[in-house]
């Protein structure tokens, strides 16, 4: 069965440290996809990345950072100088692919919180 | 900018009485989904649309329906809200057909919250 992890139920840091989100997936497809969305005080799904199984290379965004290792079923999610308006929840989630739809399957989040 | 829209964004409706939340995207998306998340827990899918095939979770509750009249527009109908769907319903969609799409991405709209009374 699919499942995913994100074992930190919050984080908080003081302003302009570096913080990493750590996620763990289980899966028996070899292809899949990888996500991280944010979702701010407001509500919305903010769609952040989406890495599919067969790129394991790491990408930056900004000061965002991912990295993504099949060994150890990890896409941890680093934001580097943090800043307040990166205080949100965080959710990682796998979905299948070649499906008809993207069912994803969300990790339970982590609560990101950024102190001035 | 091509968007999922959400209204309304707060609701307010009275146990029992049928309440119904709508969503519209123009992203011109085939697929579309409604999800509830309550209270510090990550969204639960309720059930989705592949163009007019409607797909219901298992677990998702009878009181729970929806409608797609046509591409742009999907609707939620609570039929008997209880106090425990009280929660925020988010609506999103994927199947971009455009070069450069990522037709497996869910992209969400910004939610409407319901409160049961």
């Amino acid at each position: 069965a699919q499942k995913v992890t994100q074992a930190q139920t919050e984080i908080s840091v003081v302003e302009k440290e570096d913080v990493t989100l750590d996620c763990v997936y289980e899966t028996r497809d070899t292809t899949y996809y990888l996500f991280w969305y944010k979702q701010p005080p407001s509500g919305e799904l903010v769609f952040l990345i989406r890495r599919n199984s067969f790129d394991e290379q790491n990408e930056i965004s900004g000061r965002y950072s991912w990295n993504f290792q099949k060994s150890t079923s990890s896409f941890n999610f680093t934001i580097t100088a943090s800043q307040v308006v990166d205080s949100a929840v965080y959710f990682c989630a796998l979905s299948e692919a070649y499906s008809s739809a993207s069912k994803i399957i969300f990790g339970s989040g982590t609560r990101l919180s950024i102190r001035p | 900018d091509a968007m999922v829209i959400q209204n309304p964004r707060y609701q307010v409706t009275q146990f029992g009485k049928p309440v119904t939340l709508s969503c519209s995207q123009t992203l011109n998306h085939n697929v579309m989904y409604w999800y509830q998340q309550k209270s510090s827990q990550a969204p639960k899918l309720l059930f989705h649309y592949y163009d007019k095939d409607f797909n219901n979770e298992a677990d998702t509750p009878d009181n729970f329906q929806s409608r797609r009249p046509n591409t742009s527009f999907c609707f939620l109908d609570i039929r008997s809200p209880g106090l425990g769907d009280a929660a925020m319903y988010l609506c999103a969609t994927s199947g971009g057909k455009a070069p450069g799409d990522y037709q497996e991405t869910q992209y969400f709209g910004p939610g409407t919250r319901l409160l049961v009374l």
